[in-house]
């Protein structure tokens, strides 16, 4: 079945630093979604992307889906210790997502 | 709007015991899903219903039974829990919409000791 691997599983920052995080799908994806969980809390959406090569951006966060729907990236430009949580991608597939691994982003005043 | 909520979010079994865990959605969303999050392993789907009166198998459904009650509510039942099922649970719905995103309950917690 579909696989989603994300890279790293953990990264530890100083605030101001910048983040950046890896999905790999074994499969040519769709639609491609990302969520935000804070620790204690539950997954969050924060967009999809769509197109081959897509880029979206939300303030500091910068999203982009790669030509061959196969990989995107998550990066955040000068973390604040409100980044702290774990971001995980979502191959969007039919009537379900596969989430991926994880990244568990921790964020040092 | 209440969104998904989720009861209990606490819970501890005894190996063996039965529970159901209960989901609620005021969203109007036809799909609803059953994941459990286990730590380094992200959320791993285990059983989804695309609209009311059907159900349908995930990741990982062994153990595991759901009712979709009606349009609102998606039930989980454990009839045997087992020490692997100490799990947090997550219920979702989804959109149909321009995002299609899902919607997430708060979870619960479940030990099984």
């Amino acid at each position: 079945g579909q696989q989603v691997m994300q890279i790293p599983q953990y990264q530890h920052v100083q605030e101001g630093e910048d983040f950046t995080t890896y999905c790999n799908s074994s499969t040519t994806l769709s639609n491609i979604q990302w969520y935000k969980q804070r620790p204690g809390g539950h997954p969050v959406f924060l967009i999809q992307l769509v197109k081959s090569g897509e880029v979206k951006k939300q303030k500091r966060l910068t999203f982009q889906f790669g030509e061959a729907k196969k990989n995107s990236s998550l990066h955040i430009t000068a973390t604040q210790t409100t980044d702290v949580g774990t971001y995980f991608c979502a191959g969007v597939g039919f009537q379900k997502l596969v989430f991926g691994t994880g990244t568990r982003l921790l964020v040092s005043p | 709007n209440a969104g998904v909520t989720q009861t209990p979010k606490f819970q501890v079994l005894k190996t063996g015991q039965s529970m159901t865990l209960q989901c609620a959605q005021d969203m109007n969303h036809n799909s609803m899903y059953w994941y459990r999050q286990d730590p380094g392993m992200g959320l791993r789907l285990i059983y989804y219903s695309a609209s009311e009166g059907t159900t349908d198998k995930g990741e990982v459904p062994n153990g595991y039974n759901v009712s979709r009650l009606n349009k609102r509510e998606f039930s989980l039942r454990l009839e045997s829990a087992a020490p692997s099922q100490t799990s947090v649970y997550f219920c979702a719905s989804r959109a149909i919409g321009r995002n299609n995103e899902q919607f997430f309950g708060p979870g619960t917690r479940l030990t099984v000791l």
